[in-house]
């Protein structure tokens, strides 16, 4: 059973950084492309960043570009977001996700995990 | 970025009756390999999103095969046949096709009446 399983969230005040984490078991995590999703309260998702099974393609939302910042270690199954210069319109609850193996480019998510809340507040 | 627009954004529903929810995208879904990754997501209260349909019509393992979806280019459709108390939440298209950025619609809500 895909399992991932995010970590790191909490309450941080505007300019701060936080790390996310996600563990990732129930499949070969090496294989796959990673992401990370956000969803504001009340609001839709927002796709933030991805990275590739090597980690040599990443890609991010303008909102975040420079901001944050993906990795992921395969030896240990684990996908990372560090966060840095954080904004009150950051707050949001965190998914990991993982893309759907298409042998395309393109694509979409196929599983998600149980989110990690992030909150960013005075 | 390529918009996705969903209708309605809430749909009220008598249990046993069927719903049908709209997604719309500012340009074709079409990628260069013929596929379309439009894909359907179900967020029950409190829960992540799980995916139901990928690729306009292909439903997920252990989904009810009372949804369905369907649609091409720019105009899509998730269908239940007959809605279930269980099927209460936020429904959300998204394409994969032109991305970055992987984008979703607004969401549409799910009630029973």
């Amino acid at each position: 059973e895909v399992q991932l399983v995010e970590s790191g969230g909490g309450l941080v005040q505007p300019g701060g950084s936080l790390r996310l984490s996600c563990a990732a078991s129930g499949f070969t995590f090496s294989s796959y492309s990673m992401n990370w999703v956000r969803q504001a309260p009340g609001k839709g998702p927002e796709w933030v960043s991805y990275i590739n099974s090597g980690s040599n393609i990443i890609y991010y939302a303008d909102s975040v570009k420079g901001r944050f910042t993906i990795s992921r270690d395969n030896a240990k199954n684990s996908l990372y977001l560090q966060m840095n210069s954080l904004r009150d319109e950051d707050t949001a609850v965190y998914y990991c996700a993982r893309k759907a193996r298409t042998g395309a480019v393109a694509g979409t998510v196929d599983y998600w995990g149980q989110g990690s809340l992030v909150t960013v507040s005075s | 970025d390529v918009v996705m627009t969903q209708s309605p954004l809430s749909l009220p529903v008598t249990l046993g009756q069927p719903a049908s929810i709209s997604c719309r995208s500012s340009q074709s879904l079409v990628y260069s390999d013929g596929n379309t990754y439009l894909s359907w997501f179900q967020q029950r209260p409190g829960q992540s999103p799980r995916r139901l349909i990928y690729k306009v019509s292909n439903r997920d393992s252990g989904v009810p095969d009372r949804f369905s979806g369907s649609g091409s280019g720019t105009d899509f459709t998730l269908k239940i046949s007959r809605v279930e108390a269980e099927d209460v939440g936020v429904y959300y298209c998204m394409q994969g096709t032109h991305w970055p950025p992987w984008t979703f619609g607004q969401g549409t809500k799910v009630e029973i009446k």
